[in-house]
């Protein structure tokens, strides 16, 4: 089946440091979504992705949908303590939507 | 205003019993998913409904059943619990058949003991 590659598995950073994590899959995906989630919730849609190449912003965060459609990263910059959380890559083709293993951010402050 | 609420939060419950999850939306979605977080937290599709119809069937024990009594109602029923089934069961639901994003419920950590 369709799996995704998502890097790295956890990090651990300093308040203020800029983050980045990424995903890549051996298929093609026609959107590309990133997903937060905190301890005891649900997953939260942080960014959409719907076009090869496209570039979005939201805040501190972007997100880019590789020109292949096979990949996509998420940067966060400037890292604040309740970035912490679990962020997962989901890449959808037809009607599935394939979740990433998750990438574990921790900050100290 | 809960967008998608599961319940209950939490359920323990000995080998071999059923039990049921409940799912709700009050977005006005079509479609609505039951997920499975494991204790590595990777997430798995199990089924979805769009308008009350099955539309996706994963590779799934048939112990589990979900019934979708309208569209802005998902149930999971499980029988036969077995210690593999702990997880954490997370509902969500789209506009479409995904090719939106998908909203999620709190999850229901479910332990078979």
């Amino acid at each position: 089946g369709q799996q995704l590659n998502q890097s790295p598995q956890s990090m651990f950073i300093q308040e203020g440091e800029d983050v980045s994590m990424n995903c890549t899959s051996s298929s093609i995906f026609n959107t590309w979504l990133w997903y937060k989630q905190d301890p005891g919730e649900g997953p939260v849609l942080l960014i959409a992705l719907y076009k090869a190449g496209e570039l979005t912003s939201n805040g501190r965060l972007t997100a880019q949908f590789g020109i292949t459609r096979k990949d996509s990263f998420l940067n966060i910059s400037a890292s604040i303590p309740s970035d912490v959380g679990i962020y997962f890559c989901a890449g959808l083709n037809g009607n599935k939507l394939v979740f990433g293993a998750g990438t574990i951010l921790r900050v100290k402050s | 205003d809960t967008a998608v609420s599961q319940t209950p939060k939490y359920l323990v419950t000995q080998m071999g019993n059923d039990k049921s999850i409940k799912c709700e939306q009050n977005l006005g979605h079509d479609t609505m998913y039951w997920y499975k977080q494991d204790s590595k937290k990777f997430l798995k599709i199990m089924f979805s409904y769009n308008n009350k119809e099955l539309i996706i069937n994963e590779t799934v024990p048939n112990r589990f059943s979900p019934k979708s009594p309208d569209k802005a109602h998902l149930n999971l029923h499980i029988n036969s619990l077995e210690l593999g089934d702990s997880a954490v069961y997370f509902c969500a639901s789209s506009q479409v058949p995904m090719n939106t994003e998908a909203f999620f419920g709190q999850g229901t950590r479910l332990t078979v003991v």
